[in-house]
C-alpha cells in the first residue's frame, strides 16, 4: 500500500532563510505527487504537483519541489521565508492516473517563522 | 467563481448522536470526496461520490454514510458519534473525466463530540 512519511514534525526557520520540507513515499508505480498547506483553522490550499515530465515542480507563493524517483522523495523548497509561511504542510500521493483517486496524505509538518 | 463550501463551520455533538455535514463542490466540478483530519495528523479517505454514487471508500466503518446530489452537492452522515469522531472534516472536489484534475479542498467542518 502506498504511504507518505513526512520526517520531520516541527520546523523552525528564521525570516529571510531558505527552506527545505522533506517527503518521502512508498509507491509501487509512477506516484502522482502534491503539497497543500493549511493555514490555522483552514482547509488546504495546493502548492504544486507532480505528474510526469521535468522533475522540478513550480509552484505558488515561490515553493518548489524536486521529485527524485532513486530517493522516493518529493522535497518541497523555498529560497527565502517570510513570516506568512508559517502553517502545516502536508505531502501528498496519489496512486493513478486521474488526480481524482484518493490522496493518500503524510502527517505533516509544522513550520514556524522567527524574526 | 466560488470554491467549495462547508456547512456548518463548527459543530458540537454528544455521544450516541448523529450528524450530518454538508459541502457544495467548486463550480464545474462533479466529484465530492470527504477526508477527516484527526488533531495532529494527515487527512484519511473516508469516500468519494460520482453521479450520486458512492465510487470508493476507505477504511471507515459503515457508521460514515454519505450522498451526493443532483447539482452534485454533497452530504456526510456520521451516526452513533463515538469520542473518536472528533476531528476536522474536509470535503474536496474535483472533475472526474479530467485527466489529471486537482482536488480543491473545502475549508471543513471542525466537530466535537463529547
Amino acid at each position: 500500500a502506498q504511504s507518505v512519511t513526512q520526517p520531520d514534525i516541527h520546523i523552525t526557520v528564521s525570516e529571510g532563510a531558505s527552506l527545505e520540507l522533506r517527503c518521502n513515499y512508498s509507491y509501487g508505480a509512477t506516484p502522482y505527487l502534491f503539497w497543500y498547506v493549511q493555514s490555522p483553522g483552514q482547509g488546504l490550499q495546493l502548492l504544486l504537483k507532480y505528474f510526469s515530465g521535468d522533475t522540478l515542480v513550480q509552484g505558488i507563493k515561490g515553493f518548489e519541489a524536486e521529485f527524485k524517483r532513486s530517493q522516493s522523495s518529493f522535497n518541497l523548497r523555498k529560497p527565502s521565508v517570510h513570516w506568512s509561511d508559517a502553517a502545516e504542510y502536508f505531502c501528498a500521493v496519489g496512486p493513478s492516473l486521474s488526480g481524482n483517486t484518493p490522496l493518500v496524505f503524510g502527517k505533516g509538518t509544522r513550520l514556524s517563522v522567527i524574526a | 467563481d466560488a470554491g467549495v463550501t462547508q456547512s456548518p463551520t463548527h459543530l458540537i455533538k454528544t455521544r450516541g448522536q448523529q450528524v450530518t455535514l454538508r459541502c457544495s463542490p467548486k463550480s464545474g466540478h462533479d466529484t465530492v470526496s470527504w477526508y477527516q483530519q484527526a488533531l495532529g495528523q494527515g487527512p484519511q479517505f473516508i469516500f468519494q461520490y460520482y453521479e450520486e454514487e458512492e465510487r470508493q471508500r476507505g477504511n471507515f466503518p459503515d457508521r460514515f454514510s454519505g450522498h451526493q446530489f443532483p447539482n452534485y452537492s454533497s452530504e456526510l452522515n456520521v451516526n452513533a458519534l463515538l469520542l473518536g469522531d472528533s476531528a476536522l472534516y474536509l470535503c474536496a472536489s474535483s472533475l472526474l473525466q479530467l485527466l489529471h484534475d486537482t482536488q480543491y479542498f473545502g475549508p471543513g467542518t471542525r466537530l466535537t463530540v463529547l
